[in-house]
């Protein structure tokens, strides 16, 4: 069935430093791919998406590219900051769009 | 206005209870999910609901029993809890499909953190 597979973490960053998470999917055709983000204690809420191959989801300083030669649709960022830490979640349609399949959270870290 | 509302926010019970989570959302959504999410923050969907109708049932032991009693609200009902139903319970609501072209978001609630003692 269509899956995503996301990079382990945790990630600890210092501020400033530049972010990348992995992302990977396997599915039939080209579905739309997320990103969310779960900050402490809160629900997820939708980070930025892409709708088709090649075209790039951008939110909050955030970017991913839907790159369908390479199935990835990876998340940087160029400078985290404190508040960027938080648990990420790269996700997609399956279930024949009746719901959203997530990769496994990858918890990022930003230190001062 | 909270979009999507869940109560209660934390439940503390013993096992072998029964325990209820209600999910209410004001965006006008046709379709709501339960999400479950354990320790180690792995998501996993238990049900949706399309306009009242079960869409989804992922594999969900009996004793979880879902019930939508319009499409505004989707509420959860757990029969003889066990230890390995402590989670945090996610409800959710999404314009379906979510396929490409239609927005695809899904709506969370804030989420129940259930700890079965």
């Amino acid at each position: 069935g269509d899956s995503v597979t996301q990079m382990e973490g945790p990630v600890t960053l210092s501020e400033e430093a530049f972010l990348t998470i992995n992302c990977t999917y396997t599915a039939t055709g080209y579905p739309s791919l997320f990103w969310y983000v779960q900050y402490p204690g809160e629900g997820l809420q939708l980070l930025l998406k892409a709708t088709k191959a090649d075209d790039k989801g951008s939110n909050k300083g955030f970017e991913a590219t839907y790159r369908k030669e390479t199935t990835s649709f990876h998340l940087e960022k160029g400078s985290v900051q404190v508040s960027d830490s938080a648990v990420y979640f790269c996700a997609l349609p399956s279930g024949g769009g009746n719901k959203l399949t997530f990769g496994t959270g990858t918890q990022l870290k930003v230190e001062l | 206005d909270t979009a999507v509302s869940q109560t209660p926010k934390y439940l503390v019970t013993q096992m072998g209870n029964d325990k209820s989570i209600k999910c209410e959302q004001n965006l006008g959504h046709d379709t709501m999910y339960w999400y479950k999410q354990d320790s180690k923050k792995f998501l996993k969907i238990m049900f949706s609901y399309n306009n009242k109708e079960l869409i989804i049932n992922e594999t969900v032991p009996n004793r979880f029993s879902p019930k939508s009693p319009d499409k505004a609200h989707l509420n959860l009902h757990i029969n003889s809890l066990e230890l390995g139903d402590s989670a945090v319970y996610f409800c959710a609501s999404s314009v379906t499909p979510l396929t490409s072209g239609s927005p695809g978001e899904l709506f969370f609630g804030e989420g129940s953190r259930l700890t079965v003692l």
